[in-house]
């Protein structure tokens, strides 16, 4: 039981190029998310999904698309890196009837040049 | 906008001794009050929580205190341990939502040996 993985562990990007940024998780969750952590403002929510098919948008969507085709998988795709979007990013999931219970990945670390 | 106030943001205890770190909100729609340890270079993993109705919540060396009226809560870390410095958040979610959790800014912890 892997919990929830994320890939890549660190990436470099030029301003303007695209990436996406891959969570799955193994735990048969119906809900999944994607944070940022930026120092000083703790976790705030970028997108959200309750189900395979389902997405919603959270507290700093903006530059950021999401998909959920399959319960398992969850990637996040930054369309036009910018210098803002340099942050760690953290995929969670949780049991729909849990949802205080968030467990996270090990985190993707984003700098955009 | 920042809905659960975190303080302090940095925090340094001897070991034995116990640490304090305290959590605001506003919004009354909030039902859940889970906490966070993060460890560097890790994701983070939930420590404890506690619902609105209860007032105290202890689990080994952690527990929470919950003032209602007061619309705060706090974790006590009683005789800390060099193991415990770690970065603290609390959260809060919204009665009946699916859009997760509200992090504070966190606390990071450093318990000197």
């Amino acid at each position: 039981n892997a919990g929830v993985t994320q890939t890549p562990k660190f990436q470099v990007l030029k301003t303007g190029q695209s990436m996406t940024l891959q969570c799955a998780q193994d735990m048969n969750h119906e809900y999944m998310s994607w944070y940022r952590q930026d120092p000083g403002m703790g976790l705030r929510l970028i997108h959200y999904s309750v189900g395979a098919g389902i997405t919603d948008q959270g507290e700093v969507p903006n530059g950021y698309n999401v998909s959920r085709s399959t319960t398992e998988d969850f990637p996040l795709r930054l369309l036009s890196a910018a210098p803002s979007q340099t942050s760690v990013y953290f995929c969670a999931s949780s049991p729909p009837r849990e949802v205080w219970t968030q467990y996270f990945g090990p985190g993707t670390r984003l700098l955009v040049l | 906008q920042q809905q659960v106030k975190q303080s302090p943001q940095s925090l340094i205890v001897q070991k034995g001794g116990i640490s304090i770190i305290n959590c605001a909100y506003e919004n009354t729609a909030f039902d859940y009050f889970p906490w966070y340890q993060q460890f560097p270079g890790k994701g983070p993993a939930l420590l404890i929580a506690i619902r609105p109705d209860v007032s105290e919540k202890k689990e080994g060396r952690f527990t929470i205190s919950f003032n209602k009226s007061a619309k705060q809560f706090s974790l006590h870390i009683m005789d800390s341990q060099p193991g415990d410095s770690a970065t603290y958040f609390c959260a809060a979610r919204v009665s009946g939502s699916a859009r997760q959790l509200t992090f504070g800014s966190g606390t990071q912890l450093t318990v000197l040996p």
